[in-house]
């Protein structure tokens, strides 16, 4: 299986401040039709999970533009830019390229 | 809207079976795939299950291969997972979620209590 390994798990922030998350794939999620199935999820305290980026760049409609994601291969990164206290929450990476689905372990936001 | 119900949750000794379901509508829901997404309490998210547009292909995440099925109704808009011999760590919200083209979970059920225990 493809194992997802996101840094950091606990993540301090400054509102107004940038925050990064990394996640690493074991394997490349490069499918065979050259798209790169990786996604980002939002899930906020006592709700279900929310899609925020998916095939590793493109925003879900209605999230704010605060929020990206890159990177290629192995290597995947979300950016939010300025964060706010609405963005406090558990961020999840999961690839869909392979089965079965994998999902990181998790990088829970917090306000300082 | 799309909206996406599962019912078919509760209490269940270990050893035993369940059924959840999960009602969609909002959207054509023979057009898309399918999956099952848990979370044991305080934990992340493990993916489960996924199923094709027409029901012939499903594959599982291996903690539950051979003892889940998962399966769908397109005349109902409705999708099953079938759980047997339950264990301890099964204990979960069991989330239902639509699959966009590029098989990513989009939209996501509210979730189904599921514990097991003694």
């Amino acid at each position: 299986d493809v194992v997802m390994t996101q840094s950091p798990l606990s993540l301090p922030v400054t509102l107004g401040q940038p925050a990064s998350i990394s996640c690493r794939s074991s394997q490349s999620l490069v499918y065979s039709d050259g798209n790169t199935y990786f996604n980002w999820f939002q899930q906020r305290p006592g709700q279900s999970p929310r899609r925020l980026i998916y095939k590793v760049s493109n925003r879900d409609s209605g999230v704010p533009d605060r929020f990206s994601g890159s990177g290629s291969g192995t290597d995947f990164t979300l950016n939010i830019s300025r964060v706010e206290a609405e963005d406090v929450g558990v961020y999840y990476c999961m690839q869909g390229s392979h089965w079965p689905r994998t999902f990181g372990q998790g990088t829970k936001v917090e306000i300082k | 809207e799309v909206q996406l119900l599962e019912s078919g949750g509760g209490l269940v000794q270990p050893g035993g079976s369940l059924r959840l379901s999960c009602a969609a509508s909002g959207f054509t829901f023979s057009y898309y795939a399918m999956s099952w997404v848990r979370q044991a309490p305080g934990k992340g998210l493990e993916w489960v299950s996924g199923i094709s547009i027409s029901g012939g292909d499903a594959y599982y995440a291996d903690s539950v291969k051979g003892r889940f099925t998962m399966s769908r109704d397109n005349s109902k808009n409705t999708l099953y997972l079938q759980m047997n011999g339950l264990r301890a760590e099964d204990t979960a919200v069991y989330y239902c979620a639509k699959e966009d083209y590029g098989g990513s979970p989009d939209y996501w059920g509210q979730g189904t209590l599921v514990t097991v225990s003694s």
